[in-house]
This record gives structure tokens, C-alpha cells and sequence, in this order.
């Protein structure tokens, strides 16, 4: 079993869309939690960074985690086209090197 | 604001040949990493450093070697180039392990 499990997609929307995206873990050591974003043929920006459960905003961005699930969702409000990438979720202890999720591509149409 | 710089962007080489990617970070970053990126395979991890002079193994190791002889810079070698190690290479840095990685742009690298 992989330490973190996330879903490839694609995953298509039309534009204006709530889309989620998941991941699932399964060391409960985890404490801190990332979410990327790689745009094609570029390297992952950080877009969200999360300690320990809970919710946190930015913008039309919103990360959850559920530690008591193991489980974290980034969604994204009033997609758009440019939001059309692959996302990857990323965590660890605080102690050892992140783990990265596969990515999930998301593909937001006109 | 450079970042993480990873040179080439692209290259092609053949079986047996032998190339080294160089990262450079200007952040002042003790943590640095070489990741590699497969097609629906995430981000596999080759070696890291926790500071110049301390290199430690990944997850996919074998055909690399890696060099941290100052803060800035970290160059991954690659020697007797096989086809399995066509693949798009991130370096990465970060201040701490727990908080963000800051990415290079990639190096494209095809072995035939």
C-alpha cells in the first residue's frame, strides 16, 4: 500500500465548477500538509500549506484535512481554464522528507 | 528573484553516455533534492541533502551519484545512461523538512 493515495484523473469540468480534489494517507504521523500545482511542462508551485486538521482559504482555494479520516481535499470555487493542471498533494511528519501523491490532472473547460 | 535553476532544459544522450544536471538555489536553503517525474508516477525521489557535505539516498537511487560541496549548488550526475532513466528531473529546496519545497523548472532528458 502507498503511504499516500490520490486519484490520476483526469478529472474534466465546464468552467465555473466546485471541483475536489483528494488524497488519502496512511501514516498517522503525518502533521503537515501541501498542495501543488503543476502546470504542463513546468515545475510544481506550492499553492496551499496546512498543519495538523482543519480548514484553510485562500481565495477561491480551500484545503481540508481530516486526521481522524486521513484524508485531505483541496477544492477549487468558480473554476476556470487557467486553473487546468495537475495537482499534487504532499505531506509529512515534520521529521522525514514530503511524500508526494501521483498528481491529479483537472482539466476545466470553456 | 532566480529561485531554483536547473540546467539543461532539454537533452538528449545516448546509451552509455554519461551528463551531469546542475541545480542551483539562492534562497540560502540547507535542504536540497533530485526528483524524478514519470508519466502517472508522481514525483520519485533520487537523493537529497540535509547541508553541503551530507548527501543521502532516496527512493530510486541506482544510476546517480550527487555532490553537495557548497550551500548553493547541487548537481546530479548521471553515469552509463540507460533508457529507464528517460525522464523529466526536479530539483528542489527547501529551508526546513516541513516546510515548502521550492521547485526548479526541469530537465528534459531522453536516453536512446
Amino acid at each position: 500500500q502507498k503511504e499516500v493515495e490520490q486519484d490520476p484523473g483526469p478529472l474534466s469540468v465546464p468552467e465555473g465548477a466546485i471541483v475536489s480534489l483528494n488524497c488519502t494517507y496512511s501514516n498517522s504521523a503525518f502533521q503537515y500538509f501541501m498542495w501543488y500545482r503543476q502546470y504542463s511542462r513546468k515545475g510544481p508551485e506550492l499553492l496551499m500549506y496546512t498543519y495538523s486538521s482543519g480548514n484553510k482559504e485562500d481565495g477561491r482555494f480551500t484545503a481540508q484535512v481530516d486526521k481522524s479520516s486521513k484524508y485531505i481535499s483541496l477544492f477549487i470555487r468558480d473554476s476556470q481554464p487557467s486553473d487546468s493542471a495537475t495537482y499534487l498533494c504532499a505531506m509529512n511528519t515534520g521529521f522525514q522528507k514530503l511524500v508526494f501523491g501521483t498528481g491529479t490532472r483537472l482539466l476545466v473547460s470553456p | 528573484n532566480a529561485g531554483v535553476t536547473q540546467t539543461p532544459k532539454f537533452r538528449i544522450l545516448k546509451i552509455g553516455q554519461s551528463m551531469t544536471l546542475q541545480c542551483t538555489q539562492d534562497m540560502n536553503h540547507n535542504y536540497m533534492y533530485w526528483y524524478r517525474q514519470d508519466p502517472g508516477m508522481g514525483l520519485k525521489l533520487i537523493y537529497y541533502s540535509v547541508g553541503a557535505g551530507i548527501t543521502d539516498k532516496g527512493e530510486v537511487p541506482n544510476g546517480y551519484n550527487v555532490s553537495r560541496s557548497t550551500t548553493e549548488d547541487f548537481p546530479l550526475r548521471l553515469e552509463l545512461a540507460a533508457p529507464s532513466q528517460t525522464s523529466v528531473y526536479f530539483c528542489a529546496s527547501s529551508g526546513t523538512l516541513n516546510t515548502e519545497a521550492f521547485f526548479g523548472q526541469g530537465t528534459r532528458l531522453t536516453v536512446v
